[in-house]
């Protein structure tokens, strides 16, 4: 069976501090791959797709980045943190099935302070 | 505005029934989607109902969909406090791999 997961939980880190959240997908291959931004008493907010190594699409300009080393792998980026970052980043795959659903990481809580 | 819409709160009592309500605006929507949050945790894919449907039910819950009127719903059955979430709402258009989502409808659920 699939799985997903992203790390760490739960980030505490100073305004202008890089950041670094993993997420990896096991049990498929070629996943279409998400970074999603959910900030308190909002929606979702999507800031990265990618649908194969190395391909990135951005869907808002920012100080973040995001990476897609390996197949089943999305790393989220920043080189300096602003206090508007802090929010619950979720990660999630979608594959091949014509209903297309995503499948979700269970969330990195970052505040930045 | 946004392409998704939903009211934000919805509170019930135990044992009532739970009425979610979505609209959206592309009529060109394929598949639509109610995901379920729990607090501190990722979403979770409750049911979809495919753009040919009028309805789909499964165990508590009920989806109706009016294409006309671009208005998706989801009714809980017999709601319980373990229902307490965040209900998303998501569209997707043929041909495209991203959905949009809805803010979500915090449901309540109070003995």
């Amino acid at each position: 069976s699939q799985t997903i997961h992203q790390w760490p939980a739960t980030l505490v880190q100073p305004v202008g501090s890089p950041l670094s959240l993993e997420c990896t997908v096991e049990g498929t291959s070629n996943p279409n791959l998400y970074w999603y931004r959910q900030a308190a008493g909002r929606g979702l907010q999507l800031l990265f797709y990618s649908v194969g190594i190395g391909q990135i699409s951005s869907e808002v300009p920012q100080n973040l980045s995001a990476s897609r080393p390996q197949d089943r792998q999305f790393i989220l980026s920043s080189k300096k943190l602003l206090l508007s970052d802090s929010g619950f980043y979720l990660c999630a795959w979608s594959g091949l099935a014509n209903t297309g659903e995503l499948f979700f990481g269970e969330g990195s809580r970052l505040t930045v302070l | 505005g946004e392409d998704v819409e939903q009211s934000l709160f919805l509170s019930v009592r135990e044992g009532d029934s739970s009425v979610i309500n979505c609209t959206y605006t592309d009529s060109s929507s394929t598949y639509l989607y109610w995901y379920k949050q729990e607090p501190g945790a990722g979403l979770q894919l409750l049911t979809y109902i495919f753009s040919n449907m009028d309805m789909k039910q499964d165990q508590r819950l009920t989806v109706l969909l009016n294409k006309k009127d671009k208005h998706l719903s989801l009714r809980i059955a017999d709601t319980q406090t373990g229902d307490s979430a965040i209900y998303f709402c998501a569209e997707r258009i043929g041909g495209s791999y991203i959905p949009t989502f809805g803010r979500g409808t915090s449901l309540i659920v109070h003995p």
